[in-house]
Formats: C-alpha cells, structure tokens, sequence
C-alpha cells in the first residue's frame, strides 16, 4: 500500500476485555514496529518484528500483550483482560530494513472503560 | 537515565527566527538518529536522519550531530507558524531498537 495503515482507528473497550489491534505496513517492508503513547508523552517501544520473527519482545509492558506477523506483513497486537492503564494510542511503524527509517501509520486510539 | 533525553519545553519562537532543538543520547554504540514532527492528535513523520558527524542541510532544516558529546540538535531556520508541533529525537541502536525522546513541544508565534 501507499503508506502504514492501522484498524481501528478508534476503540473503546470496557476493562475486562480483549482488544486486537492490525498493522497493515508498507508493501515490502521487512521491519515493523509497535509502539504506544500515552497522552502528552513519548513512544513507548513495544515490540519488532524482522519479517514474521520477534527477536526482541522486551518492551511488552506485561504478559496481557501479545503480537505476531503472518506472510511477513499484516500484524496484530492483542491485549487481554484489559485494564485503564493500557489507554493510550498504539502507533505501528514500518521500514525497509530494521534500522532504517521508520514510517508510522495513523495509530489506534484505546479507551479502556 | 532515559537512553534519549530532550527538554519538554515549550520553545518559543517568533516568526521568522531560528529554532533550536536539542537531544542528547546516553549509549556511544548508537548508529543513527533521526529527527519526527508530530503535530497534536496526528503521528510522528520524519524530517530528517543523520548518520554522520556534523551537519546534513534539507531546506529549512539543518541536523547537527556530534558522537564525542552523545548529542545531536536540529535547527528550523525561517520559523513558520506551521512548524508548531512537538518535535521527537530518536536514535537507532544496533539496527535493533528505537529509542525515542520524550519530545520538545516549539511554538512559533507569528
């Protein structure tokens, strides 16, 4: 596709519930990233991935999130049993290579109730 | 100690002025960084990256880095109303993790 898009871009869940939040990256990119912002602060890394592999899931703030990569392309963030504190917007990236530059899609905006 | 640190501001500026924007990164094996614009309610987009010592000029915009002091800056020449945005450092570590600033928020007032 032309750029990063992410589905949905609103939602409003009540505590308790599981989310699935997708990542649809740029056509070709091999990296793609996961991060989460919260309102008036700075990217939270969540996660990579390097084509359908996650080398590195130290950044999952507890054992509630998840995420995979299938085809090496669309991915999924999934949060269980949500809570407050996981309100926030969730920004995935993508780039041709991990490493390069990062181009991020719209983000995904979370209301836990 | 946060691995990018930026003052949160606001910086202002006015109209027509000079910018300047600073960060500073803690891990000397730091490959590249890379400089985002994030205006209020939308996402980061990339102004500029920088691998090198020294300065990369795109427009307005000039990129300075220096490895011997962990720090890198970015400076908006012709400050324009537009440019008003939170501005996010980030820098690239082992081609594995981004690390990124908290932001500096730049007000630029016509």
């Amino acid at each position: 596709g032309a750029g990063v898009s992410q589905s949905p871009s609103n939602k409003v869940t009540e505590k308790g519930k599981d989310v699935e939040l997708r990542c649809d990256p740029i056509s070709g990119h091999t990296a793609l990233y996961w991060y989460r912002q919260s309102l008036g602060q700075g990217l939270e890394f969540l996660i990579y991935f390097q084509g359908n592999s996650a080398p590195d899931k130290s950044g999952l703030p507890s054992d509630r999130f998840s995420a995979e990569r299938t085809g090496g392309s669309v991915s999924t963030l999934t949060i269980q049993r949500t809570q407050q504190e996981d309100s926030a917007v969730y920004l995935c990236a993508s780039s041709s290579n991990t490493g390069e530059t990062q181009y991020f899609g719209p983000g995904t905006r979370l209301l836990v109730l | 100690q946060k691995e990018v640190e930026q003052n949160s501001g606001p910086l202002s500026v006015p109209e027509g002025a000079i910018a300047s924007l600073n960060c500073t990164y803690s891990d000397r094996g730091s490959q590249s960084f890379f400089w985002y614009r994030q205006y209020s309610g939308k996402s980061p987009e990339l102004i500029m990256f920088i691998y090198s010592n020294g300065d990369k000029e795109d427009g307005r915009f000039t990129a300075q880095l220096n490895k011997a002091s962990q720090y890198v800056s970015l400076l908006i020449r012709d400050s324009q109303p537009s440019d008003s945005a939170t501005y996010l450092c980030a820098v690239n570590l082992n081609f594995n993790k981004f690390y990124f600033g908290s932001g500096t928020k730049l007000n630029v007032k016509p």
